[in-house]
């Protein structure tokens, strides 16, 4: 079955500092990966995704993410925070051998860009 | 270019009632996915719907729960004799094609409240 860890329910980082915010997943054939950002009471928006190639992925807002297919990780990176950054994040998956639409997303983790 | 339309954006049911879920996706888009999101959870895949077609419905519940996405006109969720544990954020996501490699541009969301 299909899934996603995100292992932190929040990260703290000071402005301007570098972020990580992890996620590993789990599915059974070849992974098509994604991020989305979510501010509050709004809808999700799309930062960016690993489908093949690169594993270093550069997406929206200057963030970034990097494929780890040993460690089966796609954390996502920013060289500096701002406080603008701050908002729920969440890491989703599908598996590329199936026809199926649907997007398992992990629990979500809370970054927190302190001034 | 108008991003994914849901309406209402908040709605209000008395328990046994009706609730009614309304999702126009992106211009050109004619694939639709619905999300439920409980508070303080990450996002559920509920069904995954092309034009009058039901592609993917393994998240919705067996009752009480209906979608549909007529030719023309926006995608419905309906959720008949709503109970407590409906209140949840719902949101609509599409996509311009259904492969898994295509990222899915997610609605504002209805906010779902049962009295």
């Amino acid at each position: 079955a299909q899934s996603v860890a995100q292992p932190e329910d929040q990260v703290n980082v000071a402005e301007g500092n570098p972020l990580t915010v992890k996620c590993t997943y789990s599915v059974s054939g070849n992974p098509y990966l994604f991020w989305y950002v979510q501010y509050p009471n709004r809808g999700l928006q799309f930062l960016l995704k690993y489908i093949t190639g690169d594993n270093l992925v550069k997406g929206s807002y200057g963030f970034e993410a990097e494929f780890n297919k040993s460690q089966t990780s796609f954390h996502l990176k920013k060289p500096s925070a701002l406080v603008s950054d701050s908002a729920l994040y969440f890491c989703a998956v599908r598996d590329g051998t199936g026809n199926t639409g649907k997007l398992i997303f992990g629990q979500g983790t809370t970054l927190q860009v302190k001034p | 270019n108008a991003g994914v339309m849901q309406n209402p954006r908040h709605l209000v049911r008395r328990r046994g009632q009706e609730a009614r879920l309304r999702c126009s996706p992106m211009k050109g888009h004619s694939h639709v996915y619905w999300y439920r999101q409980l508070p303080e959870e990450g996002l559920k895949f509920m069904v995954y719907l092309q034009k009058e077609n039901i592609i993917d419905e393994s998240g919705m519940p067996k009752e009480r729960f209906s979608a549909e996405f007529p030719k023309e006109g926006p995608s419905i969720l309906r959720i008949q004799q709503v109970v407590r544990g409906d209140s949840a954020a719902y949101f609509c996501a599409s996509s311009p094609v259904g492969g898994p490699s295509y990222e899915q541009y997610f609605g504002p969301g209805t906010r779902l409240t049962v009295t």
